[in-house]
């Protein structure tokens, strides 16, 4: 067990719908990453948040957006769903130190149990 | 931009014998980690072993080993006396050790699946 909880476990829904991912990361963790793991894409980093901010984005579309909370749980909002955005999505966690004035991923990036949404 | 190789789509073991996944990457950084992850039936994504650039010695982790060469930017990773719970995909990825942008994230090969065999 990783630490990092994702709900929920599978989602099925179909073309058009909005759905929500939930993810908490590991006690202490400031950073969350979400990624998206397709047969023909492999694992693909879609957004990153560090404490609450927005750090990096991946290739992440325009019908995707996340949020991270004040309790540093964070959420992946997938809309206007279509067949090919079937994939197990992940969130991984890791601490983040200040350092003079910068930010340095110090830790290992653990990963969530994953959420795969299937639409048809 | 950085890119991860993993060339080997499957390999297969003998349970207790000895094999090597191979990675290789492109970067023009100096500075970064390397990691293996295993990703068996269920889907979990688990840490096996991590590598600073900076450091020469290889990380080893009970049966697990890797070798990382920096100047031919390999980075191998051996399994020894294999076990029927090793056989999973195994991915290899890279991370910046520069933050900034998009450097704090998991850049993954495709990975290798490999089957053990009793």
């Amino acid at each position: 067990d990783s630490g990092v909880t994702q709900t929920p476990k599978h989602l099925i829904t179909a073309t058009g719908q909005r759905v929500t991912l939930r993810c908490s990361p590991r006690s202490g963790d400031l950073s969350v990453y979400w990624y998206q793991q397709s047969l023909d894409q492999g694992l693909q980093f879609l957004i990153q948040y560090y404490n609450g901010e927005e750090r990096a984005k991946g290739n992440i579309l325009e019908r995707f957006s996340a949020q991270q909370f004040p309790d540093l749980h964070s959420e992946l909002n997938l809309s206007s769903l279509e067949l090919g955005d079937s994939a197990l999505y992940f969130c991984a966690s890791s601490v983040a130190m200040g350092l003079a004035g910068g930010l340095w991923p110090t830790d290992t990036q653990y990963f969530g149990p994953g959420t795969r949404l299937t639409v048809l | 931009a950085q890119t991860v190789t993993q060339s080997q789509p499957e390999m297969s073991v003998q349970e207790a014998e000895t094999v090597t996944l191979s990675c290789t990457y492109d970067t023009s950084e100096s500075d970064y980690y390397l990691f293996w992850y295993k990703q068996p039936p269920s889907r979990q994504m688990i840490l096996v072993i991590r590598q600073e650039a900076y450091k020469q010695q290889n990380a080893t982790e009970n049966r697990f080993s890797v070798n990382f060469q920096k100047a031919a930017k390999s980075f191998s990773l051996k399994i020894s006396d294999s076990q029927l719970g090793d056989a999973a995909m195994y991915f290899c990825a890279y991370r910046s050790a520069n933050y900034g942008g998009s450097q704090g994230n998991l850049i993954f090969g495709k990975g290798t699946k490999l089957s053990v065999k009793p």
